[in-house]
């Protein structure tokens, strides 16, 4: 049972341009969700988060959208630059459980051309 | 945000034979957990590492093939037992000071078992 999911396996993007990656989610506990950047052989890295009492948060060209009625979050890059290409997941917690255990979605794989 | 040292960063073992990861934190912290993700998988989480106690396993996960020790707010091992091909995936640490904050990833053990 895939709680969250990322149904874009990959998307490509020019340089410069917005990117948009989708993650949806079907456990309405869930109240706090977070998105990472992963490049091969590394560990994923925190970009930004939100909390379900938000609709949006904001951090420098990262820019997180919820919409709970939708069970819906998207994360936006302005302006894409080459060095974004990397593999993105989505996560979900909630609070009523085990602090910070976190539910992956599959990941999107982000390529930004020139 | 904390930094954390895994050990080894990859290996190739021989089946039926165990490893065991080591995860360092720089700081004290609240939360240790360990995730899996196989080869094109998301990441799963295996266990939450309770500090003086033993650990929270999830459901397909058991202790005596991932025993795993915390004694200590910065330190914790997993042990992947009597391995198998199947068990051939990156392993990671993350870290986490409590409900609805961020998680930090170690840089993984990608583990080969041959």
């Amino acid at each position: 049972d895939q709680q969250v999911k990322q149904n874009s396996p990959s998307l490509s993007v020019q340089e410069g341009r917005i990117s948009i990656l989708n993650c949806d989610y079907t456990n309405s506990m869930f109240d706090y969700f977070l998105w990472y950047k992963k490049y091969p052989a590394e560990g994923p890295t925190f970009l930004i988060s939100i909390s379900s009492i938000k609709d949006k948060n904001e951090d420098g060209r990262f820019t997180v959208f919820l919409n709970k009625s939708a069970k819906h979050l998207s994360l936006h890059i302005v302006p894409s630059q080459p060095g974004d290409s990397a593999v993105y997941f989505c996560a979900a917690s909630a609070s009523t459980g085990t602090a910070s255990k976190l539910t992956f979605g599959t990941g999107t794989r982000l390529q930004v051309t020139l | 945000s904390a930094v954390i040292s895994q050990k080894p960063s990859r290996d190739i073992c021989q089946r039926g034979t165990s490893l065991t990861i080591q995860c360092q934190v720089d700081s004290q912290v609240t939360m240790m957990f360990w995730y899996r993700q196989q080869p094109g998988q998301s990441l799963t989480l295996i266990a939450t590492a309770n500090q003086g106690s033993e650990a929270t396993y999830e459901s397909g996960f058991v202790i005596d093939k991932f025993p795993i020790s915390r004694p200590n707010l910065t330190f914790s091992t997993l042990t992947v037992s009597n391995m198998s091909p199947e068990d051939s995936s990156i392993y990671l640490c993350s870290v986490s000071q409590g409900t609805n904050t961020e998680a930090f990833f170690g840089q993984g053990t990608r583990l080969t078992v041959v």
